[in-house]
């Protein structure tokens, strides 16, 4: 069975660009979640899409924005890039959250490096 | 802010049972007690999980307390490959994590 799969492995933008990061969750998992890790940090919570919809996010400001298609894939789009936005972003997907228990999966993350 | 509080390090020696704990004293009644670990920026990689009883798989072993307000994740015979930063989750709020090297 695949795991979650994030693109692309790397990416390079200066400040003031936009950055589109893409994840497929697991088969049958309706759930996906992002996260920023800062080098060295804990893992911070940005967002969390089910079945489409936007359920909560995190302390992030509203240039940290997503999506979440049909087929439960989804994009997170940082705008305006800053250099403090130099982190990994890792995705996660897993069963919808009402299920019990809602264990998170996650993908091998995009390194994103604001220039 | 994470709901829970672990030691930021611990060592064990190759071989021995490491046992890392935690604290999760405001955990809700149906919560679970998740466990991940995070190998040199690779994804976070999941171990195990309880709401209630003890847990056991391939990987550890999660023994909670009664009260439900700690929990201990054991790994039985450490090798060098769970050299890694493990995390005690509870509603999926990351904390710091404990560093747990093992050592030859």
């Amino acid at each position: 069975e695949a795991g979650v799969t994030q693109s692309p492995t790397h990416l390079i933008k200066t400040r003031g660009q936009q950055a589109t990061l893409r994840c497929s969750p697991i088969s049958g998992h309706t759930s996906v979640y992002w996260y920023q890790q800062a080098l060295g940090l804990g893992l911070q919570f940005l967002l969390w899409y089910d079945e489409g919809e936007e359920r909560n996010r995190g302390n992030f400001p509203p240039r940290f924005s997503g999506r979440q298609f049909p087929n439960y894939s989804s994009e997170l789009n940082v705008n305006a890039l800053e250099l403090e936005d130099s982190a990994l972003y890792l995705c996660a997907s897993s069963l919808p959250r009402d299920s019990r228990p809602d264990t998170q999966y996650f993908g091998p993350g995009t390194r994103l490096t604001v220039l | 802010d994470a709901k829970t509080t672990q030691p930021p390090s611990m060592d064990c020696a190759e071989g021995r049972a490491a046992n890392l704990p935690c604290n999760h004293s405001t955990i809700s009644g149906n919560e679970y007690v998740y466990w991940y670990r995070q190998i040199h920026s690779q994804g976070p990689q999941y171990i195990i999980h309880g709401l209630k009883n003890n847990e056991t798989n391939e990987m550890a072993s999660l023994i909670i307390t009664e009260d439900r307000k700690s929990s201990t994740l054991i790994l039985p015979h450490a090798t060098l490959r769970d050299t890694a930063v493990y995390y005690c989750i509870v509603d999926m709020r990351f904390g710091a994590g404990t560093r747990l090297t093992v050592k030859p």
